[in-house]
């Protein structure tokens, strides 16, 4: 069953307006929730990320929202742009093992069209 | 800095075969990962070490080996191909931190098919 779900498989949205990408969980216990950011031929890049005792970050053009209760993540970027269109997964940080480990959704295909 | 490199990009394998995937970092970091990432199923752990000379099963470690004999090095082995095993393999490094975040850090990328 997978811990971290990202339901919606594209976006599509005309340059300038927001970005919203979703992302819900299941354990609680997660602490600490990132968002990367995967263009073609390239390796995932970090983006952002927040910790479970904030419910906002924000970073130029980028914030993410936390609500807890609902264990859901989301990402708005705005305004958007034709650069930003890339595969963006969200992450979150367990516990097993003895060390920390990240568990990644499936991805949101995100274009950003003029 | 070159950050995490993979190799090779590319490769093509009969089933049965075998080969090694090489990962290496010059970030000085302990951590180090191998992921692969499959359509619609996004990234998963397959092995994962915590330092020189330990390595640890991830979430789908079945038909791979690694070894991390350098810090700076982490090497997926697949003794014998099968096509399952048809991906994008990826490999990450992460510094240690106590309690704080666990930014990884992804190589290229490495596309794999098993024929």
């Amino acid at each position: 069953d997978q811990q971290v779900k990202q339901n919606s498989p594209s976006l599509s949205v005309q340059e300038g307006r927001i970005s919203i990408l979703n992302c819900d969980y299941t354990n609680s216990m997660f602490d600490y929730f990132l968002w990367y950011k995967k263009y073609p031929a390239e390796g995932p890049t970090f983006l952002i990320s927040i910790s479970s005792i904030k419910d906002k970050n924000e970073d130029g053009r980028f914030t993410v929202f936390l609500n807890k209760s609902a264990k859901h993540l989301s990402l708005h970027i705005v305004p958007s742009q034709p650069g930003d269109s890339a595969v963006y997964f969200c992450a979150v940080r367990g516990f097993s093992g003895g060390y920390n480990k990240l568990i990644f959704g499936a991805g949101t295909r995100l274009a950003v069209h003029p | 800095n070159a950050g995490v490199t993979q190799t090779p990009k590319f490769r093509v394998l009969k089933t049965g075969q075998s080969m090694t995937l090489l990962c290496a970092q010059d970030m000085n970091h302990e951590y180090m990962y191998w992921y692969r990432q499959d359509p619609g199923m996004g990234l998963r752990l397959i092995h994962y070490s915590v330092g020189e000379g330990t390595t640890a099963k991830g979430e789908v470690p079945d038909g791979y080996n690694v070894s991390r004999l350098k810090k700076q090095n982490f090497l997926l082995g697949l003794e014998s191909a099968a096509p399952s095993q048809t991906s994008v393999y990826f490999c990450a490094s992460s510094p240690l931190k106590s309690g704080g975040e666990v930014e990884q850090f992804f190589g290229p990328g490495t596309r794999l098919t098993v024929l």
